[in-house]
């Protein structure tokens, strides 16, 4: 079993807040992901990171920021939350190569009201 | 641009069939596919991973074939069973190794 952690797991919050999705991984992985899933919809990148210091935006547009201070820790945050922002947010990792597979996280679903 | 498609969109079965579902991916330059599991409101659990140099994968009752000159992979569910009952996802790697691609998935029902 997959040692990748995501909080909180559900969150309700107002529009206009911060807030920090978490997310930690245990398997020294160097790459991590941040997907985003709407209902009934597919899963689309929308940051990566290939190690410390390293963060690229994915390929569906977002107004989160992320950071990669540690190899094991990639937080989410988006500075002032709109409804538009509710959805499904899955954290992967996996080791660098293009053939490893990819590890998920629980997810966080948010709800911004 | 890859694009993944899975087939079909839900599928209800009574427990004890076997059953097929279908991936289908537009570019075959990839270096590998990947099926998951996503039970309702939860993250995806890895069941399979593929390599581009495979043929096929098995699990437990779980088999895996990729046909890559073709682009599709194949999911074969042996004797379901109620516990089966989850949207089943494939994947594959972008170009660059970036990000994986996936398709909508396919929500499985078995019934007891």
């Amino acid at each position: 079993e997959a040692d990748i952690y995501q909080t909180p797991r559900y969150l309700v919050i107002g529009t206009g807040k911060k807030i920090t999705l978490e997310c930690s991984q245990t398997m020294g992985h160097d790459k991590m992901y941040w997907y985003q899933q709407d209902p009934g919809m597919e899963l689309h990148l929308i940051h990566y990171s290939y190690g410390v210091n390293s963060t690229e935006k994915g390929d569906l547009s977002s107004e989160s920021t992320v950071s990669r201070i540690r190899t094991e820790h990639f937080p989410l945050t988006l500075e002032s939350a709109r409804p538009s922002h509710t959805s499904q947010y899955l954290c992967a990792s996996s080791d660098i190569g293009l053939s490893y597979e990819q590890y998920f996280g629980p997810g966080t679903r948010l709800t911004v009201t | 641009k890859q694009e993944v498609t899975q087939i079909p969109a839900a599928l209800s079965v009574p427990e004890g069939e076997n059953l097929v579902l279908n991936c289908s991916f537009t570019d075959s330059a990839i270096y590998n596919l990947q099926w998951f599991r996503q039970d309702p409101g939860k993250g995806l659990t890895s069941l399979l991973l593929i390599q581009s140099s495979q043929r096929e994968q098995t699990s437990g009752r779980l088999n895996a074939s990729l046909d890559k000159s073709s682009g599709r992979s194949t999911l074969y569910i042996a004797a379901s069973q109620p516990g089966d009952s989850a949207t089943y996802l494939c994947a594959v790697p972008n170009q660059a190794g970036t990000a994986l691609i996936f398709g909508k998935g396919t929500t499985l029902s078995v019934s007891s």
